[in-house]
């Protein structure tokens, strides 16, 4: 079956440097990949999307790399700020976008 | 803000009753997705509505049901409520028929006792 699988533990950083969170899927050739931040007890939001025929993706001080050999996608976050606290979402779609699967997403503390 | 609009934030029901669930995309938004989303786990598809029809649907059961309206409102309507619904429940939009972008609401807190 289809499975997403992302940094089950939290990442505690200092504020300043890069996080680096993982997402890796099987099962699946997605179209497109997207991350997004959730607040507690908010709806996720919308960062960045990166298409199957992309390597790579930025906007602000956020980096997306997508691999379809390995599989796997790294979201980074560059001069990391304790506003940056928050949980990550990594979600695939195929083609026909009818359907996005979610991973279960990633807990980022940065120390101020 | 996303212009996605939930109501009500919070319910509390019991176990067998039935509960509806509302939503307001932005105008202009022709599809709406809602999502379940346990505690500590990512949104679970539960299925998608384009000009009022549903075109996708993930792995609920029949007693989840929904209605979109032309207004660019829908529902999510459960029947015979279980525990393991307790849950927040989300509702995303996008302009087009595809989903490459979605903007979600800030959901529905739903307690089964």
């Amino acid at each position: 079956s289809q499975k997403i699988e992302q940094n089950s533990e939290a990442l505690n950083i200092q504020e300043g440097k890069t996080a680096t969170l993982t997402c890796n899927y099987t099962n699946y050739s997605p179209a497109y990949l997207q991350w997004y931040r959730q607040d507690p007890g908010r709806g996720p939001v919308f960062l960045l999307l990166i298409r199957e025929n992309e390597k790579e993706k930025r906007k602000e001080r956020l980096k997306v790399t997508f691999d379809t050999t390995l599989k796997q996608s790294l979201f980074h976050i560059t001069a990391s700020q304790p506003a940056d606290s928050a949980t990550y979402l990594c979600a695939l779609q195929n083609t026909g976008g009818f359907k996005t699967i979610f991973g279960a997403g990633t807990r980022l503390f940065v120390k101020a | 803000e996303t212009g996605v609009t939930q109501s009500p934030t919070h319910l509390i029901k019991t176990r067998g009753q039935q509960v509806t669930l509302r939503c307001s995309s932005q105008s202009g938004h022709n599809t709406v997705s809602w999502y379940q989303q346990a505690l500590g786990q990512g949104p679970q598809f539960i299925f998608q509505y384009y000009r009022e029809e549903e075109n996708g649907r993930g792995n609920f059961p029949p007693r989840f049901s929904g209605l979109q309206f032309p207004n660019y409102s829908s529902e999510l309507n459960v029947n015979a409520l279980e525990l393991d619904d307790s849950a927040l429940y989300l509702c995303a939009s996008n302009p087009g028929g595809r989903t490459d972008t979605q903007y979600f609401g800030p959901g529905t807190r739903l307690t089964v006792l």
